[in-house]
């Protein structure tokens, strides 16, 4: 099976700049999440995703971020503009629905951005 | 407060000793406890998975969770390099609701 994809592994921008990220999810999981790691803490998710729906975006600062699931399937994470704050891993997570059994999200290895 | 409170802090041991990682919480809507282990420039994998209180065993790692105490705790036995990571421990609510909250992590070193 394979894993959650994410693109690019690392990202340098200026302040200001704009940035996006891309997630495939593993075939057939209806459910996707990005979630921000910022350095020595654990990640906190930011959106939730049901197929092409919001199911969670509680904890996303939408005066600069956004995000889209199209289709269901592969997400795009935007960030404009950037702070120096949003320096962190950008980590892309699927799980399948409904949730049964031993359950844990698959996470991608992430997006590291750095805000210079 | 934070909702998760995770230690110790960085923790360096050698190789073969027994390594005590701890969570306590204060959310009592939290059935579902998860470890998950983060090698460097890697994503979190899923390591141990908990429903509501007791022990879980696989291999050279147990899982406690008493939900009585809001406290969980993952038990590496014989520690090998390899295990050299850090520790999440993360927990969600009941079914439907999937958002995970986690710890901040504990930097493992297990020195040959």
């Amino acid at each position: 099976e394979a894993g959650v994809a994410q693109s690019p592994r690392y990202k340098i921008i200026e302040k200001r700049q704009s940035v996006a990220f891309w997630c495939n999810p593993i075939s057939g999981h209806a459910t996707l999440y990005w979630y921000q790691q910022i350095l020595g803490q654990g990640p906190k998710l930011l959106i939730q995703f049901q197929n092409n729906g919001v199911v969670d975006d509680s904890q996303l600062p939408k005066d600069r971020f956004s995000a889209e699931r199209l289709k269901g399937v592969d997400s795009t994470l935007k960030i404009q503009p950037a702070k120096l704050e949003d320096s962190a891993v950008y980590l892309c997570a699927s799980s399948p629905r409904p949730v049964q059994g031993n359950y844990g999200y698959t996470f991608g290895s992430g997006t590291r951005l750095t805000v210079v | 407060q934070k909702e998760v409170e995770q230690d110790p802090g960085p923790l360096s041991v050698p190789e073969g000793a027994i390594v005590s990682l701890n969570c306590t919480y204060s959310n009592s809507a939290f059935q579902y406890f998860m470890w998950y282990r983060q090698y460097s420039r890697k994503g979190p994998e899923l390591l141990m998975y908990t429903y509501s209180s007791g022990n879980k065993e696989d291999g050279r790692f147990t899982a406690q969770v008493d939900k009585s105490s809001k406290y969980i705790s993952l038990f590496i036995r014989d520690s090998q390099p390899s295990d050299s990571a850090t520790y999440l421990c993360a927990m969600r609510a009941g079914f439907g609701n999937e958002k995970l909250t986690f710890g901040t992590g504990t930097r493992l070193t297990i020195i040959p």
